[in-house]
């Protein structure tokens, strides 16, 4: 059974492009979440998704971010217009349910130039 | 709200010493408490996890004791390796369903041979 998986691993972006970060949970897990990870601290929170629905946005930031979960294919975190300070590791965990532990991919370091 | 204390680093220790790496967290209910180990490079995988109180998780030699009565969760090994060098974080699950994990902000943990 693969893990999470996340690509690409490493992206750069020049300021005010689009970034797409993709996230194929594990096989028979429907929930999603995405982390950030900024240099030198933890995991913070972003969004929570289920197949098709967001649950919790309560920590993505009001602009420029979007999350979706299709009912085909990976999740996607996009960001549009990057700025330097969206330079970050970005994190993708999912679960069967959503009262399980999470389990974690191996991350998609974005670099803003 | 819920949040995770977690012991600053770095941490450097010698082959065989002793590691403890405190962990307090402020949760209202009934949390599921977990630690995971960060590698360089790579994502983060669970280490070991607590669901109730005075629950005992273990995982390669590494330990933490759920313990309401101190909000704590200390993780221990009695004999660190070369390959134990890693961050770790501590992380805390809500008691209500379909949660975003809280993350302590990571220790980093280099031993020496």
């Amino acid at each position: 059974n693969a893990g999470v998986m996340q690509n690409p691993r490493h992206l750069v972006r020049r300021r005010g492009q689009e970034a797409r970060l993709r996230c194929s949970p594990m096989k028979g897990h429907s929930h999603v979440y995405w982390y950030r990870q900024l240099p030198e601290e933890g995991l913070k929170f972003m969004v929570y998704l289920q197949k098709e629905n967001i649950i919790d946005e309560s920590g993505m930031p009001k602009e420029r971010f979007s999350a979706e979960f299709p009912k085909e294919g990976p999740s996607i975190l996009r960001i549009q217009q990057v700025v330097r300070g969206d330079s970050a590791a970005y994190f993708c965990a999912s679960s069967p349910t959503g009262e399980a532990e999470q389990y974690f991919g191996p991350g998609t370091r974005l670099t803003v130039t | 709200g819920d949040s995770v204390t977690q012991m600053e680093g770095p941490v450097t220790l010698s082959e065989e010493a002793c590691l403890t790496i405190n962990c307090t967290y402020t949760a209202t209910g009934y949390p599921s408490l977990f630690w995971y180990v960060q590698y360089p490079g790579e994502g983060l995988q669970l280490l070991l996890k607590a669901t109730k109180a005075d629950d005992k998780g273990s995982n390669k030699g590494f330990e933490a004791t759920y313990r309401k009565e101190t909000t704590s969760f200390h993780l221990e090994k009695g004999s660190v390796q070369v390959s134990d060098s890693a961050v770790y974080f501590c992380a805390l699950s809500p008691s209500n369903t379909g949660n975003q994990f809280y993350f302590g902000t990571g220790t980093s943990l280099t031993v020496i041979p």
